[in-house]
C-alpha cells in the first residue's frame, strides 16, 4: 500500500545544530508540504513543493529550507536549530488539483535544548 | 489572506448525543474542504473531503456540509461514542495549499 513516512519519530538536538527531518511518500504525488503544529497556533505551513526542483516558502519559513530532487522525498532542514523550533512537524502530500485531498505522515516531535 | 476559524474550541458531551462542529473561512474561492481527526500525540486522519461544487459528504455517522458562499462548513456526528474523543480539524484548500483551523477538542464521556 502507498504511504507517507516521516523519520525520525522523535529527535532531541542542541541549539545551533543543523537538523534534517525526512519525509518519503510512495503515492507518486506531485505536491508535498511541511507543517509545524504548536499549541495555540494550530498547523502552519513551512515550505511546500509542486514538483521536482520546485520549492516555495510558507507562512513560517524563516530558519528552514527544503529541497526536492525526486518525486518521493522532501527533506526539511533546520539550518541552526533554535528553541523556538521545538514543535511537532508533519509532512503531507497531494496529487494536486481541485478535487484531491491531502495525506499526512505520523509526525516528528523535535525538541531543541 | 485565507483564515479558518473553528467553534467551539472544546466540547464535552455525554455518550449518545448528536454533535455539530463549526468551521468558517474568510475567502470563498476554495478548491475543497477537508475534515481531519487527530488523536493525542498522533497524526492526522482524513475523515471527509468536500469538493467546492458539493454541498455535503457522508461517511458512517459523520456528515459534513459546505456552504461556500457564506464561508461555512459543519461536521455533524450522530450518536457520539467515547471513541469519537479527539481533536477535529477543518482545513480549506486554495491555490493547492491547505489552510487549517485551530481545531475543536471533543470529549465524549460514558
Amino acid at each position: 500500500d502507498a504511504e507517507i513516512t516521516q523519520s525520525p519519530r522523535h529527535k532531541i538536538t542542541e541549539t545551533g545544530r543543523q537538523v534534517t527531518l525526512a519525509c518519503h511518500q510512495t503515492w507518486n504525488h506531485n505536491n508535498m508540504f511541511w507543517y509545524r503544529q504548536d499549541l495555540g497556533h494550530g498547523l502552519r505551513l513551512i515550505h511546500y513543493s509542486y514538483g521536482v526542483q520546485d520549492t516555495n516558502k510558507g507562512e513560517v519559513s524563516d530558519g528552514y529550507s527544503v529541497s526536492r530532487s525526486n518525486t518521493e522525498d522532501l527533506p526539511l532542514t533546520l539550518e541552526s536549530a533554535a528553541s523556538s523550533q521545538t514543535s511537532v512537524y508533519f509532512c503531507a502530500s497531494s496529487p494536486g488539483g481541485r478535487t484531491n485531498g491531502y495525506t499526512f505522515g505520523s509526525g516528528t516531535r523535535l525538541t531543541v535544548v | 489572506k485565507q483564515e479558518v476559524t473553528q467553534i467551539p474550541a472544546a466540547l464535552s458531551v455525554p455518550e449518545g448525543e448528536n454533535l455539530v462542529l463549526n468551521c468558517s473561512f474568510t475567502d470563498s474561492a476554495i478548491y475543497n474542504l477537508q475534515w481531519f481527526r487527530q488523536d493525542p500525540g498522533k497524526g492526522l486522519t482524513s475523515l471527509l473531503l468536500i469538493q467546492s461544487s458539493q454541498r455535503e459528504q457522508t461517511s458512517g455517522r459523520l456528515n459534513a456540509s459546505l456552504d461556500k458562499s457564506s464561508g461555512r462548513s459543519t461536521l455533524y456526528i450522530a450518536a457520539s461514542q467515547p471513541g469519537d474523543s479527539a481533536t477535529y480539524l477543518c482545513a480549506v484548500s486554495d491555490t493547492d495549499k491547505l489552510i487549517f483551523g485551530t481545531g475543536t477538542r471533543l470529549q465524549v464521556f460514558p
